[in-house]
């Protein structure tokens, strides 16, 4: 079946350091790939998203790309902010109607 | 656009009370929703797909008498929890399938706030 596989944190760094946050997947057919953030004690909010090979998402600063070749979605910001602090989840979905794959989530702590 | 709510954000019960959980999708209308439980510091976990009109379809595990879903209209779903037990305690979300009205997205789920489930 299908999944996810983004890197285990948790992730610290200081402000305005470039963040990356790996995240590979395996599916049968084309997937939309998604990004969403979820704050202390909230629920998921979508970040990004991308449809097809090559778009780029992109929300805030952050940004990923679609890689079909790599069947990678790598969220990188090029300067984090304390604000930042959140656990970051990959998913994919095969169709707007049908339940996410997530990631295991990453937690990204930035300090001042 | 494109908000779900959930009601209530936080409850605490006693073991063996049932415990209703509102899931809306305040601005469009969703034919799909799905159920998730989030266990501290994990992913989220499918618990139940709920179809306008029709029964859920539960994950393997999950148990559809414990757990009964209802999705009696387009803008409402709610997850019922009988005879909890603390080990049910978790955080329960939703998110909704947009039909494309109201300038949701129709590849995009969106997702409740939680439900914070406290069984003593």
């Amino acid at each position: 079946g299908d999944s996810v596989t983004q890197m285990e944190g948790p992730v610290t760094l200081s402000e305005e350091a470039f963040l990356t946050i790996n995240c590979t997947y395996t599916a049968t057919g084309y997937p939309s790939l998604f990004w969403y953030v979820q704050y202390p004690g909230e629920g998921l909010q979508l970040l990004l998203k991308a449809t097809k090979a090559d778009d780029k998402g992109s929300n805030k600063g952050f940004e990923a790309t679609y890689r079909k070749e790599t069947t990678s979605f790598h969220l990188e910001k090029g300067s984090v902010q304390v604000s930042d602090s959140a656990v970051y989840f990959c998913a994919l979905s095969d169709s707007g109607n049908t339940p996410l794959v997530f990631g295991k989530g990453t937690r990204l702590s930035v300090i001042a | 656009g494109a908000v779900v709510s959930q009601h209530p954000s936080r409850v605490i019960c006693k073991s063996g009370t049932s415990v209703k959980i509102e899931c809306r999708s305040l601005d469009f209308q969703a034919t799909t929703m799905f159920w998730y439980r989030q266990f501290p510091k994990q992913s989220l976990m499918l618990m139940a797909t709920s179809n306008e009109g029709s029964k859920a379809t539960y994950e393997q595990g999950v148990e559809k008498d414990k757990f009964l879903i209802n999705h009696a209209s387009l803008t409402l779903s709610t997850l019922t929890v009988t005879s909890a037990h603390p080990e049910d305690s978790s955080f329960y979300i939703c998110s909704a399938h947009s039909t494309g009205t109201s300038g949701a997205s129709t590849d995009t789920q969106y997702f409740g706030p939680g439900t914070r489930l406290t069984v003593l």
